[in-house]
């Protein structure tokens, strides 16, 4: 079935640092593909999404590119906050629902 | 709109015991997902329901697990009897149209310790 693969984490930054989480997936047809962010203590929220390929998703700074040909949707951002630490999950949709990856852990210092 | 609301926020219970799992979502929204979250597993879906009705229960455990949804507006999830396994946040989150290309929005979970 189809599935999401992210890396592992916890993911340790410092502030200011450039910040990059893989995720690829697999799926029959074209998904769209998400990004969501977990606060300590809150649900999921949507951070970013991309529809279709080349399509790139972006929002509060962070930046994923709908890669089809990698299978591929990396969440990046140039200049984390310590305010950015959180759960950051992936997901694609399949049959009128999410599939989710794992989940990775950002933790960034100060 | 004050989003997806789950009660309780934290559950702690006995092995044995049923616990009942409550959610009421954001108004308007046709679909209503259960997930459940663990360390060791991550976000797994559970059920899902269109218009109240159940399109997929693949994702429930076993027959201990039971979800429904009587109105528009409330659903509930029950284990019964509860085992330390189920030891997990459980999360309800709702949706306007579907999944696909439209968001989810999450309640805070409810954090169901089973001792």
């Amino acid at each position: 079935g189809d599935s999401v693969t992210q890396m592992e984490g916890p993911v340790t930054l410092s502030e200011e640092a450039f910040l990059t989480i893989n995720c690829t997936y697999t799926a029959t047809g074209y998904p769209s593909l998400f990004w969501y962010v977990q606060y300590p203590g809150e649900g999921l929220q949507l951070l970013l999404k991309a529809t279709k390929a080349d399509d790139k998703g972006s929002n509060k700074g962070f930046e994923a590119t709908y890669r089809k040909e990698t299978t591929s949707f990396h969440l990046e951002k140039g200049s984390v906050q310590v305010s950015d630490s959180a759960v950051y999950f992936c997901a694609l949709s399949s049959f009128q629902k999410l599939v989710f990856g794992t989940g990775t852990r950002l933790l960034v210092s100060p | 709109d004050a989003g997806v609301i789950q009660s309780p926020r934290h559950e702690v219970t006995e092995m044995g015991q049923e616990v009942t799992l409550r959610c009421k979502p954001i108004s308007g929204h046709d679909y209503l997902f259960w997930y459940r979250q663990t360390m060791m597993r991550g976000l797994e879906l559970l059920i899902y329901f269109n218009n109240n009705v159940p399109i997929d229960d693949s994702g429930m455990p076993e027959d201990r697990f039971s979800a429904k949804m009587p109105n528009a507006s409330f659903s509930t999830l029950k284990i019964q009897p509860s085992e330390p396994r189920d030891s997990a946040v459980y999360f309800c989150a709702s949706s306007l149209y579907q999944a696909t290309n439209e968001k989810l929005f999450f309640g805070s979970g409810t954090q169901l310790s089973v001792l």
